[in-house]
């Protein structure tokens, strides 16, 4: 079993909706939680950084973390098609990060 | 915030041939580098963790005489990929975190290398 699961996708969906993209995770030792965005052919980028359970909102993301659950989450409102790229969940206790698979994601005018 | 410089952005080589990959931090000193491989359609896989003046600490599975790790100053790691094969084509990145924000802050991540070998 991997440490961190994520359906790879892809998720198409038109501009303006809501997605929403899930994690789980497997160690309960895990405290940070962290969203990555990643273009092709390049590096990701940090979207959201949050620590242990709850909520954390940043312009049009917000990030949820359940830690009863190993359930994290991240949703985008009003997407757009410059959102479209992979989607990459990590989580980390000892300051290596463990990455999900990724999930790619196509915003569509 | 922080900015990691990787380069260079593509490399093609011949087999057999070895490839060098630079990771800079540009704005903090960092003392610890990770290096991570990633295939098409696949999520980022750690291959080793760089400590400024030390040895590197490789995951399970990963030659370390095959991907040779430098870290010779606090902003400067590097990957050098040895005799290189078809099957060490992939995308390689770096990250690096700001000691100074702790251990378990954000890492900020490299454009990443693709490397091909023919």
């Amino acid at each position: 079993q991997k440490e961190v699961e994520q359906d790879p996708g892809p998720l198409s969906v038109p501009e303006g909706a809501i997605v929403s993209l899930n994690c789980t995770y497997s160690n309960s030792a895990f405290q940070y939680f962290m969203w990555y965005r990643q273009y092709s052919r390049k590096g990701p980028e940090l979207l959201m950084y949050t620590y242990s359970s709850g909520n954390k909102e940043d312009g049009r993301f917000t990030a949820q973390v359940d830690k009863s659950s190993k359930y994290i989450s991240l949703f985008i409102r009003d997407s757009q098609p410059s959102d479209s790229a992979t989607y990459l969940c990590a989580s980390s206790n000892t300051g290596k990060l463990i990455f999900g698979q990724g999930t790619t994601l196509q915003v569509k005018p | 915030g922080a900015v990691v410089s990787q380069h260079p952005s593509w490399v093609i080589c011949k087999s057999g041939t070895s490839v060098k990959i630079e990771c800079r931090s540009l704005d903090f000193q960092a003392t610890t580098m990770f290096w991570y491989r990633q295939f098409p359609k696949q999520s980022l896989m750690l291959m080793a963790t760089s400590n400024e003046g030390s040895k590197a600490t490789y995951e399970q599975g990963v030659e370390k005489d095959k991907f040779l790790i430098n870290h010779a100053s606090l902003t400067l790691s590097t990957l050098t990929v040895t005799s290189a094969h078809p099957e060490d084509s992939s995308f390689y990145i770096c990250s690096a975190r700001d000691p100074s924000e702790g251990m378990n802050t954000e890492a900020f991540f490299g454009q990443g290398t693709r490397l091909t070998v023919v």
